[in-house]
């Protein structure tokens, strides 16, 4: 009974240095998010992917770059981590895109960049 | 980005207390999520609702779409000490090509026992 899962949970990066967060789901959904939570700024979209095969940019996608690897996968990549970047990270699947879904999210990962 | 107006954006209460809150908008949504966020852990589904003027509870927890389609409202009743959390709602638009969904900031709330 998995659902959305996210690694690593914690992660600490210094500034400069590249590494990438992986999530999967197991609910056979289609579409496939990322998003960012800071204090006092909500739950922001950085990029998603609405089916296999494609990706479009959401709200803050500067700095990040994804990978949607195969219909379970969707990898999220700092190539090259700013503090700014120190957030918490949530992945979030939907069986589609439409505005009728329901979003279901990982328990996410705490990055902090030195 | 596009945000929607959640308040309020804290409460503090004593338990077995009843609890209200809500998100509105100018703009026009065809569905509203409500979700739960406890410490640490990513945000849960608790109500969805897709008709203006629908009512969906879930244990004691209750909640309504908008007749005007621009808000949505969130009550809790006889609040216990495990309420403790953030609770968000969160709007698909009617807004033609925009298909994201768009998120309140959230509404703190800290039960006293």
């Amino acid at each position: 009974n998995a659902g959305v899962t996210q690694t690593p949970k914690f992660q600490v990066l210094k500034t400069g240095q590249s590494m990438t967060l992986q999530c999967a789901q197991d609910m056979n959904h289609n579409s496939m998010y990322w998003y960012r939570q800071d204090p006092g700024m909500g739950l922001r979209l950085i990029y998603y992917s609405a089916s296999e095969g494609t990706t479009d940019k959401g709200e803050v996608p500067n700095g990040y770059n994804v990978s949607r690897l195969n219909k379970r996968e969707f990898s999220l990549r700092l190539e090259s981590a700013a503090p700014s970047q120190t957030s918490v990270y949530f992945c979030a699947s939907s069986m589609g895109h439409y505005t009728n879904e329901k979003l279901f999210f990982g328990s996410g990962t705490q990055l902090s960049v030195l | 980005g596009q945000q929607l107006n959640q308040s309020p954006q804290s409460m503090f209460i004593q338990e077995g207390e009843d609890v209200s809150m809500n998100c509105t908008s100018s703009s026009i949504f065809n569905t509203w999520l409500w979700y739960k966020q406890d410490p640490g852990e990513g945000p849960v589904l608790l109500i969805a609702l897709y008709k203006a003027g629908e009512l969906t509870s879930n244990g004691r927890l209750t909640a309504q779409f908008g007749i005007t389609r621009k808000d949505s409202f969130l009550n809790i009743s006889a609040s216990i000490p495990s309420d403790v959390g953030i609770y968000f709602c969160a709007g698909w638009p009617n807004a033609g090509n925009n298909r994201k969904l768009i998120w309140g900031l959230g509404t703190s709330l800290a039960v006293n026992p």
